[in-house]
């Protein structure tokens, strides 16, 4: 099973939709992060958690809204999706403990918009 | 804010050759660590390898090492003796306490 697990793999919806991507991980790491994935733009850094009571925005949070459930829970919602949030979007950990903590990523939602 | 300067939208290579992708990036901080993530067709995000910004030594890992100039603001990843399955998108990313940003990504194709 994978550590870090997100569901829906896929999901094709239409503007104006509130959609929730989930995100679960068995690493017991304490630290959850959202990114969105666009061609030519990489990754960039919608929201961060260090823990359940710590949620910060990054660099793109407007449009996003995130919810810490527990250690192991971290979901991103789009309360009124638009077209140009169609993008793959990825739920990754990190533990403190490890230098730099690298980032131990989902195998990403791919979300279109129409 | 930091950025993460990737200039090679895309690179080649022949199969056993060795090849050298490109990543600069700009900040005011001391403290920070950069990395090179692998994203084949599957679009997983593998972590390729890291370097603590305050070690001077270069990193290296198996095929994969970086040449990190401090001064200069420069990491770059070179990958020996070059297989088919090093052929995929490379991201540069850089890390601080509160910070994350990723490069815009090189695509490697790797010719047999």
């Amino acid at each position: 099973d994978a550590d870090v697990t997100q569901t829906p793999r896929n999901r094709i919806t239409k503007t104006g939709k509130r959609i929730m991507l989930e995100c679960s991980q068995t690493k017991g790491h304490d630290r959850m992060y959202w990114y969105r994935q666009d061609p030519g733009l990489g990754l960039r850094l919608i929201y961060y958690s260090f823990d359940v009571k710590d949620i910060n925005k990054g660099e793109i949070s407007d449009g996003y809204s995130v919810s810490r459930q527990a250690q192991a829970k971290f979901s991103l919602s789009l309360e009124s999706a638009i077209p140009n949030q169609t993008a793959l979007y990825f739920c990754a950990t990190s533990d403190p403990r490890q230098g730099g903590q690298p980032q131990h990523f989902g195998d990403g939602t791919r979300l279109s918009i129409l | 804010a930091q950025t993460v300067t990737q200039s090679q939208p895309e690179m080649s290579v022949q199969e056993a050759e060795t090849v050298t992708l490109s990543c600069t990036y700009d900040t005011s901080e001391s403290d920070y660590y950069l990395f090179w993530y692998k994203q084949p067709p599957s679009r997983q995000m593998i972590l390729v390898i890291r370097q603590e910004a305050y070690k001077q030594q270069n990193a290296t890992e198996n095929r994969f090492s970086v040449n990190f100039q401090k001064a200069a603001k420069s990491f770059s990843l070179k990958i020996s003796d070059s297989q088919l399955g090093d052929a995929a998108m490379y991201f540069c990313a850089y890390r601080s306490a509160r910070d994350m940003r990723f490069g815009a990504g090189t695509r490697l194709t790797v010719k047999p």
